[in-house]
């Protein structure tokens, strides 16, 4: 168990919808990363945030948004929904002091637009 | 443009011998190097890392090398066990950024 909470853990939508996707950091940890698994690929990295500010930005689509909460939680807001958006969805948190602190990962949430 | 390439989606091992994954580079801005091991309906797992100020590192079982001429590190896992069985992710992050960039993953079946 890495600490880091991810719900829901399942989703199924129709196209042109609207979700949320939510996540919860390891105590302590001010940094959360967004990132996209789709069929045969590896993590893409959508987004970042730390204390409530945006840090990074990755490929992330216009119609995906994310932010981040005063308690640390973030959440990951997916609209328009397109049959290609369907994927695994991580969170990622860290403490954020160092860059090159340790990301730990969430147990995912699985996207379906059907 | 796939900057962190694994170009073997699956590998098998037999129990107790070597396991070698490899991953390559192109960014010449990476200088720290990560591995994440996956189970299914898990999120990736931090399993060991190198910065590119060095050639190797090793943690029990698992060691990295890197080799920045070649742009190219592997994960060795000695012995194999089966509980090693799970699609490893090769990862790397330029100086100064938290971003991660990671491969497509490797399958790792270890088998008695």
């Amino acid at each position: 168990d890495s600490g880091v909470t991810q719900t829901p853990k399942h989703l199924i939508t129709a196209t042109g919808q609207r979700v949320t996707l939510r996540c919860s950091p390891r105590s302590g940890d001010l940094s959360v990363y967004w990132y996209q698994q789709s069929l045969d690929q590896g993590l893409q990295f959508l987004i970042q945030y730390y204390n409530g500010e945006e840090r990074a930005k990755g490929n992330i689509l216009e119609r995906f948004s994310a932010q981040q909460f005063p308690d640390l939680h973030s959440e990951l807001n997916l609209s328009s929904l397109e049959l290609g958006d369907s994927a695994l969805y991580f969170c990622a948190s860290s403490g954020g002091g160092s860059w090159r602190e340790t990301q730990y990962f969430g147990p995912g949430t699985r996207l379906l637009v059907l | 443009d796939q900057q962190v390439k694994q170009n073997s989606p699956s590998l098998s091992v037999q129990e107790g011998r070597i396991s070698i994954l490899n991953c390559d580079y192109t960014n010449s801005m990476f200088d720290y190097f990560l591995w994440y091991k996956k189970y299914p309906a898990e999120g990736p797992t931090f399993l060991i890392s190198i910065s590119s100020i060095k050639d190797k590192n090793e943690d029990g079982r698992f060691t990295v090398f890197l080799n920045k001429s070649a742009k190219h590190l592997s994960l060795h896992i000695v012995p194999s066990q089966p509980g090693d069985s799970a699609v490893y992710f090769c990862a790397a992050r330029a100086y100064n950024t938290d971003k991660l960039i990671f491969g497509t993953g490797t399958r790792l079946q270890v088998f008695p």
